[in-house]
């Protein structure tokens, strides 16, 4: 069966440090893989995506990683700040399918 | 004005009723979509919307049904609505070029009792 899973449901990190979040997908073919930020009671939104054949992605203190052989995308966010505590949700387009895939996100809260 | 503007925010009905829960948007996209999320089981596709003329189901379209009334306008009914459908509700549009990002509207809390 078709899995997206994300490594864990809460991560908790101090102020500072860098905070890693894994992807990890099963029977899918993506064309590319996106992350969104997900605050309570909000909807998504956009921060990222990367290709199938690109490796690496970064955007001010966010990069992410895509690699097709491991089925794996790596989003990490430097110099963590209690302002980036939020669900992270990572998001696939299946080839030809026209939509996109959500996982069920990872709860990221920075302490000061 | 928000890009994607959902209604209502929080909406109570009661099991059996019909409910609308319309959605607009300004970013001129043609692309449209209503998603519902649920504790543990992530944001899930109900139906899509590539243009006016076309309306495709998601992988849970059953008790739901869409109306794309415009471009930028498209609506989500629950002809009889039923407690597990309560959920958050999403609406969200992109750029017909794959590989945008999605903007999604603020949600529809909705409560089926």
């Amino acid at each position: 069966s078709q899995k997206i899973e994300q490594n864990s449901e809460a991560l908790n990190i101090q102020e500072g440090k860098t905070a890693t979040l894994t992807c990890n997908y099963t029977n899918y073919s993506p064309a590319y893989l996106q992350w969104y930020r997900q605050d309570p009671g909000r909807g998504p939104v956009f921060l990222l995506l990367i290709r199938e054949n690109e490796k690496e992605k970064r955007k001010e203190r966010l990069k992410v990683t895509f690699d097709t052989t491991l089925k794996q995308s790596l989003f990490h966010i430097t110099a963590s700040q209690p302002a980036d505590s939020a669900t992270y949700l990572c998001a696939l387009d299946e080839t030809g399918a026209n939509n996109l895939f959500f996982g069920t996100g990872t709860r990221l809260t920075v302490i000061p | 004005d928000a890009d994607v503007t959902q209604t209502p925010r929080n909406r109570i009905t009661k099991t059996g009723k019909r409910i609308m829960l319309e959605c607009s948007q300004t970013k001129g996209h043609d692309r449209m979509y209503w998603y519902r999320q649920d504790p543990g089981l992530g944001l899930r596709l109900i139906y899509y919307s590539f243009d006016v003329k076309d309306i495709n189901k998601g992988e849970i379209s059953d008790g739901y049904s869409v109306s794309r009334q415009a471009q930028a306008k498209f609506s989500l009914s629950l002809e009889s609505a039923i407690p597990n459908q309560t959920a958050l509700y999403f609406c969200a549009t992109s750029d017909h070029s794959r590989g945008d990002g999605y903007t999604f509207g603020s949600g529809t809390r909705l409560t089926v009792v």
